[in-house]
């Protein structure tokens, strides 16, 4: 089976630094994605990681360490409209193509 | 710049009716894919299509079906709509793993459906 852990909620400082945390326990492991989702739309994609270490894309870095189970999302001088959920998800790659599965998401508030 | 496009946004529903809910992408992807969102639950499979004329089952797959018809479309019915369906619904598509590896899916803005 699979298995996604994430914290619920964080909450963090305009212009400030924030890192959400994911593991997972899944067989046939072949990448993570994270997702952002504002309240009430879609989930629109961030990054990917399919090897260990660090993707950085503007102010957002995605980590993946495969041996350990883990990766972290980095969002660095905060902006108020990054209040949103992040959705980690792991791809597992199946004859049905490439199928995920989400985490529960965290909650990102960001206050002044 | 349509991409994956829901109809319709919001529904409601008594227990025991049918509806269909249509997914249409403009994105030429292979893949198509239904999932639920229900609050501590996160986003969780129904069922996907990998291509014209197939679909399978996902993670939660019960009380539901789909037809893929047109490689632009994916239908999801409810033949009988039960409390427990009251949920988002959002509609995914991607390329194939064969011929873009490991693109990320592109999700429609969701259809909010409430039974009752």
């Amino acid at each position: 089976g699979q298995n996604i852990d994430q914290p619920t909620e964080m909450t963090a400082t305009e212009g400030a630094i924030v890192q959400i945390n994911c593991t997972y326990q899944t067989s046939g492991f072949n990448g993570l994605f994270w997702y952002q989702q504002h309240a009430g739309e879609a989930p629109t994609f961030l990054s990917y990681n399919v090897l260990d270490g660090l993707e950085e894309k503007g102010r957002f870095s995605s980590f993946l360490s495969r041996s350990k189970g883990y990766s972290y999302l980095l969002l660095k001088e905060l902006q108020m409209k990054d209040s949103a959920s992040y959705l980690c998800a792991v791809i597992r790659i199946t004859g049905g193509g490439n199928k995920l599965t989400f985490g529960t998401g965290t909650q990102l508030k960001v206050e002044l | 710049n349509a991409g994956v496009t829901q109809t319709p946004k919001f529904r409601v529903l008594k227990t025991g009716q049918s509806m269909t809910l249509l997914c249409a992408q403009d994105m030429n992807h292979e893949y198509m894919y239904w999932y639920r969102q229900d609050p501590g639950m996160g986003l969780r499979l129904i069922h996907y299509s990998v291509g014209e004329g197939t679909t399978a089952k996902g993670e939660v797959p019960d009380g539901y079906n789909v037809s893929r018809l047109k490689k632009q479309n994916f239908l999801l019915g409810l033949e009988s709509a039960a409390p427990s369906q009251t949920s988002v619904y959002f509609c995914a598509s991607s390329y194939s793993r064969i011929r873009v590896p490991n693109q990320p899916q592109h999700f429609g803005d969701g259809t909010r459906l409430s039974i009752l």
